[in-house]
Protein backbone atom coordinates (compact mmCIF):
# COMPACT_ATOMS: atom_id res chain seq x y z
CA UNK A 1 0.00 0.00 0.00
CA UNK A 2 1.75 3.23 -1.31
CA UNK A 3 -0.73 5.76 0.78
CA UNK A 4 -2.64 6.48 -2.26
CA UNK A 5 -5.26 4.31 -2.57
CA UNK A 6 -7.98 3.91 -5.51
CA UNK A 7 -11.04 2.59 -5.81
CA UNK A 8 -12.50 0.76 -7.50
CA UNK A 9 -9.62 -1.44 -8.88
CA UNK A 10 -11.18 -2.67 -12.05
CA UNK A 11 -14.40 -1.11 -14.01
CA UNK A 12 -16.19 -2.08 -17.03
CA UNK A 13 -19.16 0.46 -18.07
CA UNK A 14 -21.31 1.23 -21.34
CA UNK A 15 -20.83 4.09 -23.39
CA UNK A 16 -24.27 5.73 -22.36
CA UNK A 17 -22.89 4.77 -18.23
CA UNK A 18 -22.03 7.58 -15.64
CA UNK A 19 -19.24 6.49 -13.30
CA UNK A 20 -17.34 7.68 -11.03
CA UNK A 21 -13.09 6.84 -9.66
CA UNK A 22 -12.32 8.21 -6.74
CA UNK A 23 -8.65 9.12 -5.22
CA UNK A 24 -7.85 9.13 -1.78
CA UNK A 25 -4.36 9.84 -0.24
CA UNK A 26 -3.39 10.75 3.58
CA UNK A 27 0.09 11.24 2.71
CA UNK A 28 -0.02 15.43 3.71
CA UNK A 29 0.41 15.97 -0.18
CA UNK A 30 -1.99 19.04 -1.59
CA UNK A 31 -1.31 18.34 -5.65
CA UNK A 32 -3.07 15.74 -7.03
CA UNK A 33 -2.74 14.06 -10.65
CA UNK A 34 -4.61 11.97 -13.16
CA UNK A 35 -3.21 10.22 -15.69
CA UNK A 36 -4.17 7.88 -18.55
CA UNK A 37 -2.07 4.99 -19.11
CA UNK A 38 -3.06 3.25 -22.19
CA UNK A 39 -1.38 -0.32 -23.72
CA UNK A 40 1.69 0.91 -25.63
CA UNK A 41 1.60 4.40 -25.56
CA UNK A 42 3.28 6.88 -22.83
CA UNK A 43 1.57 7.83 -19.87
CA UNK A 44 -0.71 10.93 -20.52
CA UNK A 45 -1.24 13.53 -17.78
CA UNK A 46 -4.72 14.29 -17.75
CA UNK A 47 -5.76 16.54 -14.75
CA UNK A 48 -3.23 18.73 -12.03
CA UNK A 49 -4.75 19.99 -9.29
CA UNK A 50 -2.60 22.08 -6.77
CA UNK A 51 -4.23 23.12 -3.45
CA UNK A 52 -7.61 22.08 -4.19
CA UNK A 53 -7.72 24.12 -7.65
CA UNK A 54 -7.16 22.81 -11.35
CA UNK A 55 -4.02 24.09 -12.82
CA UNK A 56 -4.13 22.44 -15.68
CA UNK A 57 -6.31 20.68 -18.15
CA UNK A 58 -4.18 18.62 -21.24
CA UNK A 59 -7.31 18.74 -23.43
CA UNK A 60 -9.17 16.27 -22.28
CA UNK A 61 -12.65 15.40 -23.78
CA UNK A 62 -15.28 17.13 -21.61
CA UNK A 63 -16.68 13.63 -21.07
CA UNK A 64 -13.97 13.54 -18.29
CA UNK A 65 -14.88 14.99 -15.63
CA UNK A 66 -12.32 15.85 -12.40
CA UNK A 67 -13.23 16.70 -8.67
CA UNK A 68 -11.16 18.35 -5.69
CA UNK A 69 -13.53 18.70 -3.31
CA UNK A 70 -10.62 18.68 -0.68
CA UNK A 71 -6.41 18.32 -0.25
CA UNK A 72 -7.17 14.55 0.30
CA UNK A 73 -10.01 13.80 -2.33
CA UNK A 74 -9.70 13.93 -6.04
CA UNK A 75 -12.65 12.16 -8.49
CA UNK A 76 -12.59 11.70 -12.15
CA UNK A 77 -16.30 11.42 -13.36
CA UNK A 78 -17.01 9.50 -16.45
CA UNK A 79 -19.77 10.11 -18.86
CA UNK A 80 -20.73 9.00 -22.34
CA UNK A 81 -17.38 7.39 -22.83
CA UNK A 82 -15.71 5.71 -26.27
CA UNK A 83 -14.22 2.16 -26.04
CA UNK A 84 -10.82 3.83 -27.18
CA UNK A 85 -11.03 5.63 -23.09
CA UNK A 86 -10.60 1.49 -22.11
CA UNK A 87 -7.11 2.50 -20.21
CA UNK A 88 -5.49 2.04 -16.66
CA UNK A 89 -6.59 5.10 -15.38
CA UNK A 90 -3.52 6.33 -12.42
CA UNK A 91 -3.88 9.21 -9.19
CA UNK A 92 -0.90 10.46 -7.96
CA UNK A 93 -0.02 12.79 -5.24
CA UNK A 94 3.11 15.00 -4.11
CA UNK A 95 4.32 18.58 -2.44
CA UNK A 96 3.25 20.78 -5.19
CA UNK A 97 6.63 22.96 -5.14
CA UNK A 98 9.87 22.06 -4.61
CA UNK A 99 11.27 22.08 -0.57
CA UNK A 100 14.71 22.74 0.26
CA UNK A 101 14.91 19.01 0.61
CA UNK A 102 14.44 18.65 -2.85
CA UNK A 103 11.91 17.31 -4.43
CA UNK A 104 9.72 14.22 -3.41
CA UNK A 105 8.62 12.92 -6.41
CA UNK A 106 4.88 11.67 -7.04
CA UNK A 107 3.41 8.34 -4.51
CA UNK A 108 0.84 6.67 -7.33
CA UNK A 109 -1.96 4.82 -6.58
CA UNK A 110 -2.64 1.14 -8.21
CA UNK A 111 -4.83 2.38 -10.84
CA UNK A 112 -8.01 1.88 -11.62
CA UNK A 113 -8.62 -0.41 -14.86
CA UNK A 114 -11.28 0.56 -17.16
CA UNK A 115 -13.01 -1.11 -20.09
CA UNK A 116 -15.87 0.64 -22.04
CA UNK A 117 -17.84 -1.73 -24.05
CA UNK B 1 10.39 22.38 -23.55
CA UNK B 2 11.96 19.80 -21.69
CA UNK B 3 11.44 16.43 -22.62
CA UNK B 4 12.58 12.17 -21.63
CA UNK B 5 13.18 9.53 -23.71
CA UNK B 6 14.12 6.14 -23.10
CA UNK B 7 16.03 4.33 -26.10
CA UNK B 8 14.67 1.09 -25.81
CA UNK B 9 11.27 0.15 -25.31
CA UNK B 10 11.90 -3.55 -24.81
CA UNK B 11 15.32 -4.86 -22.87
CA UNK B 12 15.52 -8.98 -22.87
CA UNK B 13 17.77 -10.28 -20.47
CA UNK B 14 19.27 -13.73 -19.08
CA UNK B 15 18.49 -13.81 -15.39
CA UNK B 16 21.72 -12.59 -13.03
CA UNK B 17 23.41 -10.97 -16.19
CA UNK B 18 23.63 -7.03 -16.15
CA UNK B 19 21.41 -4.48 -17.27
CA UNK B 20 21.14 -0.84 -18.45
CA UNK B 21 18.11 0.98 -19.24
CA UNK B 22 18.89 4.12 -21.19
CA UNK B 23 17.20 7.72 -20.55
CA UNK B 24 18.51 11.14 -21.62
CA UNK B 25 16.37 14.53 -21.55
CA UNK B 26 16.78 17.74 -22.65
CA UNK B 27 16.85 20.77 -20.52
CA UNK B 28 18.76 23.62 -20.74
CA UNK B 29 18.48 23.91 -16.56
CA UNK B 30 19.18 22.36 -13.72
CA UNK B 31 16.52 19.03 -12.97
CA UNK B 32 15.73 16.45 -11.14
CA UNK B 33 16.18 12.81 -12.45
CA UNK B 34 13.41 9.82 -11.57
CA UNK B 35 13.09 6.45 -12.49
CA UNK B 36 9.66 4.75 -11.37
CA UNK B 37 9.22 0.48 -11.72
CA UNK B 38 5.38 -0.26 -12.71
CA UNK B 39 4.75 -4.30 -11.82
CA UNK B 40 1.69 -5.96 -13.71
CA UNK B 41 -0.95 -4.37 -12.99
CA UNK B 42 0.19 -1.78 -10.26
CA UNK B 43 0.59 1.54 -10.12
CA UNK B 44 4.42 3.66 -10.38
CA UNK B 45 6.57 3.21 -7.60
CA UNK B 46 9.67 5.18 -6.73
CA UNK B 47 13.12 3.40 -7.60
CA UNK B 48 15.21 6.02 -7.10
CA UNK B 49 16.00 9.71 -7.68
CA UNK B 50 18.47 12.64 -8.34
CA UNK B 51 18.51 15.85 -6.69
CA UNK B 52 21.71 17.05 -6.28
CA UNK B 53 25.49 15.92 -4.95
CA UNK B 54 26.89 12.29 -5.93
CA UNK B 55 26.00 11.63 -9.40
CA UNK B 56 25.40 8.28 -8.52
CA UNK B 57 22.61 7.70 -7.03
CA UNK B 58 21.63 4.15 -5.29
CA UNK B 59 17.83 3.18 -4.82
CA UNK B 60 15.54 -0.15 -4.12
CA UNK B 61 16.33 -3.74 -4.90
CA UNK B 62 19.97 -3.01 -5.68
CA UNK B 63 18.97 -0.56 -8.59
CA UNK B 64 21.34 2.45 -9.25
CA UNK B 65 21.85 5.19 -11.81
CA UNK B 66 24.09 7.37 -12.57
CA UNK B 67 23.88 11.34 -13.90
CA UNK B 68 25.73 12.32 -16.74
CA UNK B 69 25.53 16.21 -16.91
CA UNK B 70 27.54 16.85 -20.26
CA UNK B 71 25.45 13.35 -22.19
CA UNK B 72 21.91 14.64 -20.55
CA UNK B 73 21.83 10.90 -19.19
CA UNK B 74 20.62 8.89 -16.47
CA UNK B 75 20.90 5.53 -17.27
CA UNK B 76 19.47 2.97 -14.93
CA UNK B 77 21.55 -0.19 -13.91
CA UNK B 78 21.50 -3.40 -11.94
CA UNK B 79 24.48 -5.57 -12.09
CA UNK B 80 22.42 -9.09 -11.52
CA UNK B 81 19.05 -8.83 -12.29
CA UNK B 82 15.95 -11.10 -11.03
CA UNK B 83 13.17 -13.08 -12.91
CA UNK B 84 11.06 -10.17 -10.09
CA UNK B 85 12.38 -7.43 -11.95
CA UNK B 86 10.39 -8.42 -14.70
CA UNK B 87 8.73 -4.48 -15.09
CA UNK B 88 8.38 -1.64 -17.07
CA UNK B 89 10.74 1.49 -15.86
CA UNK B 90 10.15 4.59 -16.79
CA UNK B 91 12.58 7.85 -16.41
CA UNK B 92 10.95 11.16 -15.38
CA UNK B 93 12.16 14.62 -14.86
CA UNK B 94 11.20 17.85 -13.49
CA UNK B 95 13.00 21.61 -13.52
CA UNK B 96 13.50 23.43 -10.42
CA UNK B 97 10.58 26.17 -9.71
CA UNK B 98 8.33 23.91 -11.90
CA UNK B 99 5.51 23.08 -9.39
CA UNK B 100 6.66 19.96 -9.02
CA UNK B 101 5.53 18.51 -12.70
CA UNK B 102 6.96 15.34 -13.89
CA UNK B 103 7.60 14.77 -17.62
CA UNK B 104 7.74 10.50 -17.79
CA UNK B 105 9.48 8.72 -20.75
CA UNK B 106 7.65 6.54 -23.16
CA UNK B 107 8.61 3.42 -20.60
CA UNK B 108 11.03 0.67 -21.21
CA UNK B 109 10.03 -3.17 -21.01
CA UNK B 110 12.59 -5.32 -18.90
CA UNK B 111 12.00 -8.78 -19.22
CA UNK B 112 14.04 -10.94 -17.47
CA UNK B 113 14.55 -14.95 -18.44
CA UNK B 114 15.48 -17.97 -16.90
Amino acid sequence: ETGVTQTPRHLVMGMTNKKSLKCEQHLGHNAMYWYKQSAKKPLELMFVYSLEERVENNSVPSRFSPECPNSSHLFLHLHTLQPEDSALYLCASSHPRDTRSGHYGYTFGSGTRLTVV
Amino acid sequence: AQSVTQLDSQVPVFEEAPVELRCNYSSSVSVYLFWYVQYPNQGLQLLLKYLSGSTLVKGINGFEAEFNKSQTSFHLRKPSVHISDTAEYFCAVTRLNQGGKLIFGQGTELSVKP
